[in-house]
């Protein structure tokens, strides 16, 4: 299995909703990211966990909150999200942090906030 | 810090005719160089990497060779395809420090 695998694709939620997106990897990678894609922009890094511990988080605001439940599952909660968060949510994953070899990303998910 | 610069888009080609899409960058010793993919309405696939200079990285038709001395990771492809028509990032990492994207270039190979 080489794939990350994301769900939902599409959400579309309200600003009082909390929602949850998932992503799982099954390739025994140890880094796992969260990033935040806005249209005809590259994606920003949100969060990093390496070894299911939250090692980076990049000032995002606490209505987005990330779980790490085990090695291969990595959970984004969004609670009150405003309409400037509707995106693509991309998660990716490495074989450590380092990175080196690349990161394999998940197909996202389309985020609208109504 | 690190960074990434990218030629800026949209890139439009005929089918068959060779494409470059520029990438330098910035930073301190030998980070690793990636190309990154992302067709309509998908995430990024990882298209080709380079983890020390002068290696080459190959996929799919394209190379891109890691260029020390002029801090650059060009993207080539002989003969493009309408199938290539997406968004190509450039992108970077050192340590365990952040991956570095570059702009991305949107490419559209009209037939």
């Amino acid at each position: 299995d080489t794939e990350v695998t994301q769900t939902p694709k599409h959400l579309v939620m309200g600003m009082t909703n909390k929602k949850s997106l998932k992503c799982e990897q099954h390739m025994g990678h140890r880094a796992m990211y969260w990033y935040k894609q806005k249209a005809k922009k590259p994606p920003e890094l949100m969060f990093v966990y390496s070894y299911e511990k939250l090692s980076i988080n990049e000032s995002v605001p606490s209505r987005f909150s990330p779980e790490c439940p085990n090695s291969s599952l990595l959970n984004l909660h969004l609670h009150a999200l405003q309409p400037e968060d509707s995106a693509l949510y991309l998660c990716a994953s490495s074989q450590d942090q380092t990175g080196t070899y690349g990161y394999t990303f998940g197909s996202g998910t389309r985020l609208t906030v109504v | 810090g690190n960074s990434v610069t990218q030629m800026e888009g949209p890139v439009t080609l005929s089918e068959e005719a060779f494409l470059t899409i520029n990438c330098t960058y910035t930073a301190t010793g030998y980070p690793s160089l990636f190309w990154y993919v992302q067709y309509p309405g998908e995430g990024l696939q990882l298209l080709l990497k380079a983890t020390k200079a002068d290696d080459k990285g190959s996929n799919k038709g394209f190379e891109a060779t890691y260029r020390k001395e002029t801090t650059s990771f060009h993207l080539e492809k002989g003969s493009v395809q309408v199938s290539d028509s997406a968004v190509y990032f450039c992108a970077l990492i050192q340590g365990a420090q952040k991956l570095v994207f570059g702009q991305g270039t949107r490419l559209t190979i009209n037939p």
